[in-house]
């Protein structure tokens, strides 16, 4: 599976958006890229799933340039509720085993 | 939909003893579930692979006589952490993928469980 690198930590304020970055250099054709959120203490929850291009839900927005290296999740005006750690997540279609790298930690201030 | 639910959510017991973690998929049917442990601020860690039916695949490194793992249906999987020390309390988390998702690769994670071992 593909290594991710995201930032460690990010801080922001209330009402600003937020862009989390991750670097996936060694993407292969078949990966796609996924992003899930944890709480505290709770177990992670899916965010946004994309392959190319630019994938948008309720949530949040996947920015996924051409050439795949990296990929950048939007957050629209956060709140204090978006305060978690994020993690970057490649693979390869239908995979089961998820490889969680160390994430980055959103810190989000009134 | 799409809801994982784990029991208990939290358990303290001596060192010694053997503890049971239950991972339930409530709405869909899973073949394969999956149990991680997460040390604070770290990343979760994947232990192994829970088949419905056949044995568990563990992941390098964890010890399968320690952590036993039993899919009995296509909604359950239990972890059994056998005499467990204060080095395993952790926080386990189970999650499941959903065959029938649209999304690739999408797993849904349970609350996890805590667990603390005197």
């Amino acid at each position: 599976l593909a290594k991710t690198t995201q930032p460690i930590s990010m801080d922001s304020y209330e009402g600003q958006e937020v862009n989390i970055t991750c670097s996936h250099n060694n993407i292969a054709t078949n990966d796609y890229i996924t992003w899930y959120q944890q709480f505290p203490s709770q177990g992670p929850r899916f965010i946004i799933q994309g392959y190319k291009t630019k994938v948008t839900n309720e949530v949040a927005s996947l920015f996924i340039p051409a050439d795949r290296k990296s990929s950048t999740l939007s957050l629209p005006r956060v709140s204090l509720s978006d305060t978690a750690v994020y993690y970057c997540l490649v693979g390869p279609y239908n995979t089961d085993k998820l490889i969680f790298g160390t994430g980055t930690r959103l810190q989000v201030f009134p | 939909g799409a809801v994982v639910s784990q029991h208990p959510s939290w358990v303290i017991c001596k060192s010694g003893t053997s503890v049971k973690i239950e991972c339930r998929s409530l709405d869909f049917q899973a073949t394969t579930m999956f149990w991680y442990r997460q040390f604070p601020k770290q990343s979760l860690m994947l232990m192994a692979t829970s088949n419905e039916g056949s044995k568990a695949t563990y992941e390098q490194g964890v010890e399968k006589d320690k952590f036993l793992i039993n899919h009995a249906s296509l909604t359950l999987s239990t972890l059994t952490v056998t005499s467990a020390h204060p080095e395993d309390s952790s926080f386990y988390i189970c999650s499941a993928r959903n065959s029938g998702s649209s999304l690739t690769g999408t797993q849904y994670f349970g609350p996890g469980t805590r667990l603390l071992v005197l």
